[in-house]
């Protein structure tokens, strides 16, 4: 069954540290998505993608955020300078058709020192 | 604001022992109401969409309902392996076609053997 798949599944870093998670979404999926779950809270919208660019992005995503398409295949989320409170679990979604259901991975978990 | 309120937060079955999640919602248009099963540390599982008013759906021992108020995941002799964090979102009308999922807390489902 073609899923997402997300690398790192743990990532630690260092406050003001750069990071980048990647996704790999279902092949022929046209939509993308990054969302995140901080612990003991709910899953939250950060960001969807379509066409090569952003449709929509919520709050959470300032200036520090960055999302790509580098190449057919990976979908990239990056922080730029990481702070304490951006510690959660990053998951990417994939969705077919416009109506469709969303499709998530099994998340990046990210700790910020 | 779109809202959902997922009840009770937590609840504890014995196995064989049917019981009903609840979702109650608050959009400006619904398109799309989404059950989801996450277990812990791990993505969110899609289960169901539901999109009007009446419309049920159903798989092995779940099967979801709609009004124009809530939803309900009806469980049906539960066995221990249904132990999970059941989550519920809705996708809203938005004149800028917004595509993001509001979701609930969850509900966090243990089967006792």
């Amino acid at each position: 069954e073609p899923e997402v798949t997300q690398t790192p599944s743990h990532q630690v870093t260092q406050m003001g540290q750069e990071v980048i998670l990647r996704c790999v979404p279902i092949s022929n999926h046209l939509y993308f998505y990054w969302y995140r779950q901080i612990l003991g809270q709910k899953v939250e919208f950060l960001v969807s993608f379509y066409n090569n660019e952003i449709s929509e992005k919520s709050e959470i995503f300032d200036d520090q955020f960055s999302v790509e398409r580098p190449d057919g295949s990976n979908f990239t989320l990056k922080i730029r300078s990481t702070k304490l409170e951006d510690s959660a679990m990053y998951f990417c979604a994939s969705k077919g058709t416009g109506a469709g259901e969303l499709f998530f991975g099994e998340g990046s978990r990210l700790t910020v020192l | 604001e779109d809202q959902v309120t997922q009840s009770p937060e937590a609840l504890r079955l014995q196995e064989g022992e049917s019981s009903s999640l609840n979702c109650s919602y608050t959009v400006s248009g619904l398109r799309g109401l989404f059950w989801y099963r996450q277990d812990p540390g791990k993505g969110p599982e899609f289960l169901f969409t539901l999109y009007s008013a009446g419309e049920e759906k159903e798989k092995e021992r779940l099967k979801a309902t709609l009004t124009k108020k809530e939803s309900f995941l009806h469980i049906t002799a539960p066995k221990p392996e249904d132990s999970a964090t059941y989550l519920c979102a809705v996708r809203a009308f938005s004149q800028g076609g917004s595509e993001k999922l509001v979701f609930g807390k969850g509900t966090k489902l243990t089967v006792n053997p």
